[in-house]
Formats: structure tokens, sequence, C-alpha cells
């Protein structure tokens, strides 16, 4: 019964590097949102995803940041050329289709810690 | 305005009482869902309890229930016969709208929550 997986669980980039971080769904979920939390903050929205469509990046920074989510495979949040401020504890969550769910609940992964050097 | 507000500082509660975290929420939505999630030292963001703004009797889930009060626009968590495993950040969150295709959630602040033995 695997629960939402994200890797790498910790990554330390220097900056101007790039970072990729995975999230893997609930299996049968086919909706995932990107969520960053900075220290002693609480979760940001940053994007919310559907195989191979991006429904709502209002969250996003307008550069640099970059998510998809393809048909095969995880969904990738991509941060290119880092930045000390992009330090933070990125979280991963997949909701089932809505007829499987009365309120959408979403299942979160155990989170990708970013250290920009 | 802040969509969700988490004000109390660091809680402290002796091992087997009840305690109250404050969670006060605003929106225009006639539809909205709130979520409490526990987030350990860990890391990870772990569901507790739902509760929908139709949702007539208030939410429990085991040792946990929802103090829902819609003119108030407040929805307290309360947590019955604390144990050392409660303490932990705790996170409310709201889904404005009805369940469906967005269901991003706004997260408040959190709380400390410390539990004496």
């Amino acid at each position: 019964n695997a629960g939402v997986m994200q890797n790498p669980r910790h990554l330390v980039r220097r900056r101007g590097q790039e970072a990729r971080l995975r999230c893997s769904p609930v299996k049968g979920h086919s909706h995932v949102y990107w969520y960053r939390q900075l220290p002693e903050e609480g979760l940001k929205f940053m994007v919310y995803l559907q195989k191979e469509n991006i429904i709502d990046e209002s969250g996003m920074p307008k550069e640099r940041f970059s998510a998809e989510f393809p048909k095969e495979g995880p969904s990738i949040l991509r941060i290119q050329q880092v930045v000390r401020g992009d330090s933070a504890a990125y979280f991963c969550a997949s909701s089932p289709p809505l007829a499987d769910s009365s309120y959408n609940e979403q299942f979160f992964g155990p989170g990708t810690r970013l250290t920009v050097l | 305005a802040q969509k969700i507000t988490q004000t109390q500082p660091g809680m402290f509660v002796q091992e087997k009482e009840a305690v109250t975290l404050d969670c006060t929420y605003d929106t225009s939505d006639q539809s909205y869902g709130l979520f409490w999630y526990k987030q350990p030292s860990s890391g990870e963001m772990i569901f507790l309890i739902y509760q929908g703004s139709y949702d007539e009797q208030n939410a429990t889930e085991g040792r946990y229930s929802l103090n829902f009060q819609k003119a108030r626009k407040s929805a307290n968590l309360v947590i019955s016969a604390s144990q050392l495993g409660d303490s932990a950040m705790y996170f409310c969150a709201m889904r404005e709208g009805k369940p469906g295709a967005n269901s991003k959630l706004t997260f408040g602040k959190g709380i400390t929550l410390s539990v004496r033995p």
C-alpha cells in the first residue's frame, strides 16, 4: 500500500545548479499538487497538475521553476539556477478522482529538503 | 487578509489532558473544506481530520474532533487524552470551493504542541 513517494529526501545543490524533485503519486491518483515550506512557515501552494496538463500554476515563481506530470512516470518539479532562497522543503500531494473521494483529501509525500549552498 | 490564521504561540499540555488548537479562516465561498494536518519532527504531513462547510455535525476521528463554528469562521482542533506522540506542529488548511478539479489548499503558519509527561 504505497503512499506518495518523493525522491530524493534530501538534496544539496550549489548556487546556479539545477534541482530536480520527483514525486510518484498514490497508485490510481491522477491529481498532483506541489507545495513549498520555508523554515518556520506553513506550506504554500505552487502548482496543480493532472496527467500531461498543468491546471493551476498560480503559486509558481515566474522564472526558473517548472513542473510536469507526464503520461508515464513521476511528476517532476524542476528548479533551474538555484539560489539560497530556494532552500526549503518541497512537498508533493496527490488526490484521487473526485468519484473516489467525497472531499478530495490530499495525501502528502515525505517531502524533499533542498539546501542551496 | 490572511485566509487561515493560527495565532497561538507554542502550546503545552499535560499528558492525558485535552487541548484545543485554534484556527480561524476567511473566505467568501459558500462551499469550502477545512483540514488539519500534523507535522512531527520527522517532517511528514499527516492528515488528521476534515470538515466540510455544509456538514451539520462536527467531525470526529478517534481522539481528534473539530469544533466548527461557521458563523465565527473558526475550526478549532480538539485533541483529547493527549499522548507524548502528539508533540508536533499542527496546521490548519482550507480548500475553497467545492471538491473538484482544483482542490489546492491554503495553510496557516502552524502551532507547535508540546505534551509534557
